[in-house]
């Protein structure tokens, strides 16, 4: 089954500043997608990236906010940008691949 | 309509009983289902899929879909203490405005099974 690393696994951040979480699939995948999960909640889709095209993001988020790169097949990276406490949550990329598979997460916490 | 509902739960269940899962959608374009387990403080881990009417089986899982109810539900037999986690219902669907696949989750379900 397909393997996806995620990091950092963790970052307390202060606010106003900015954390870029780096996703990598151990294969060649068309679609990658960001996650936010807050604290007791479910997973809620951030955007859509395909290698080659601008991000595509669900009603709420931005590309000001969470700027998103997908450089290649295998590696897409997600921008956190300046921060404030409401950010704090858990980041999670995922790839359809084997159905759809998740990477381990990034918690983040913004004081 | 929420497009994926779940209850919340909490569910309890004995040691060796049937865990009984349930999940509907809204969209009837919905193409695929997908029962996640996710233990607290861990990402979703994917157990069971499903596309078509009927059941599927994988060792103690069985996943039920109705498209013309729009359900979807996951049977645990023999549960557990390890099985105790949030279970997540997700469905993907085709969304035309991006044009991409998308999938979809429910807020949900805790499940506790008791020695």
């Amino acid at each position: 089954s397909a393997v996806i690393s995620q990091k950092p696994s963790r970052d307390i951040c202060q606010r106003g500043t900015s954390l870029t979480i780096q996703c990598q699939v151990d294969s060649q995948v068309t679609m990658m997608f960001w996650y936010r999960q807050q604290p007791g909640q479910s997973l809620t889709l951030i955007a859509t990236a395909n290698q080659g095209s601008e991000a595509t993001y669900e009603s709420g988020f931005v590309i000001d906010k969470f700027p998103i790169s997908r450089p290649n097949l295998t590696f897409s990276t997600l921008t956190v940008s300046n921060m404030s406490p409401e950010d704090s949550s858990i980041y999670l990329c995922s790839a359809q691949v084997d159905g759809y598979t998740f990477g381990s997460g990034t918690r983040l916490t913004v004081v | 309509q929420k497009e994926v509902e779940q209850n919340s739960g909490p569910l309890s269940v004995p040691e060796g009983a049937i865990a009984s899962l349930n999940c509907t959608y809204s969209d009837r374009g919905s193409q695929s289902f997908f029962w996640y387990r996710q233990y607290s403080g861990k990402s979703p881990e994917l157990i069971m899929s499903i596309y078509s009417n009927g059941d599927k089986e994988d060792g103690r899982f069985t996943a039920q879909l109705n498209k013309a109810s729009q359900y979807v539900s996951l049977l645990i037999r023999d549960s557990q203490p390890s099985d105790s986690a949030t279970y997540l219902c997700a469905v993907n669907r085709w969304d035309s405005g991006g044009s991409n696949y998308k999938l979809t989750f429910g807020k949900g379900t805790l499940l506790t099974v008791n020695p």
